[in-house]
């Protein structure tokens, strides 16, 4: 049962235009979202969060967007740069308790490539 | 290199051979997470520590499985009898209890391991 989907496996942006990743969530508990950026043979690195209380996170050339009606969110890297090219996870907390997460729920990943 | 650290980084066993792996957290985080990861498929939760407790284990963890945190630092994942289906990437991820809200996990760099 996938809590957490990306149904795009692959994209393809210029360089210098805008990448735009999605995820599709279908738990309306979920009110924490991560995106992770992973290259091959190494493990995942965190790129930038969201809580639900907020609509829009950015940083530097990233942003999130959270629209909880359309229980969806999106990734937004302005402009793309070679070096993004790797895969895109989208991810939530399964759930809570002790007063931290009981692991990260993921997405299958966005092969983000960045074309010269 | 004060992040998360994995060994080894690779490893091939023949089938029915234990394998352990190794897992050094961020030193003033106090969860520990392990999880596999497999071709086209997100990180999947496997299970997690609060300092030396293991707190959840996921279905996915059959008895074959053994995961440890003896004195709430370093972690271990041993895998008896392997299976050509344990094949994948075992990545360990650890945070720092804040809350609800906030908390990011960071990821080491993956144990890749190959049964032959």
């Amino acid at each position: 049962d996938q809590q957490v989907k990306q149904n795009s496996p692959s994209l393809s942006v210029q360089e210098g235009r805008i990448s735009i990743l999605n995820c599709d969530y279908t738990n309306s508990m979920f009110d924490y979202f991560l995106w992770y950026k992973k290259y091959p043979a190494e493990g995942p690195t965190f790129l930038i969060s969201i809580s639900s209380i907020k609509d829009k996170n950015e940083d530097g050339r990233f942003t999130v967007f959270l629209n909880k009606s359309a229980k969806h969110l999106s990734l937004h890297i302005v402009p793309s740069q070679p070096g993004d090219s790797a895969v895109y996870f989208c991810a939530a907390p399964r759930s809570y308790s002790g007063g931290g997460a009981d692991g990260l729920t993921f997405g299958k990943g966005t092969h983000l490539i960045i074309q010269p | 290199d004060t992040g998360v650290s994995q060994d080894p980084r690779h490893k091939i066993t023949k089938r029915g051979q234990n394998v352990t792996f190794r897992c050094d957290p961020i030193s003033e985080h106090n969860r520990l997470y392990w999880y596999r990861q497999t071709l086209g498929q997100g990180p999947e939760f496997l299970t997690y520590f609060q300092n030396e407790a293991q707190l959840e284990k996921s279905r996915l963890l059959s008895d074959r499985f053994s995961a440890e945190r003896p004195k709430g630092s370093f972690s271990t994942l041993e895998i008896q009898r392997t299976e050509q289906g344990d094949s994948a990437m075992y990545l360990c991820a650890s945070s720092r209890t804040s809350g609800r809200l906030g908390e990011t996990q960071y990821f080491g760099p993956g144990t890749r391991l190959l049964v032959l």
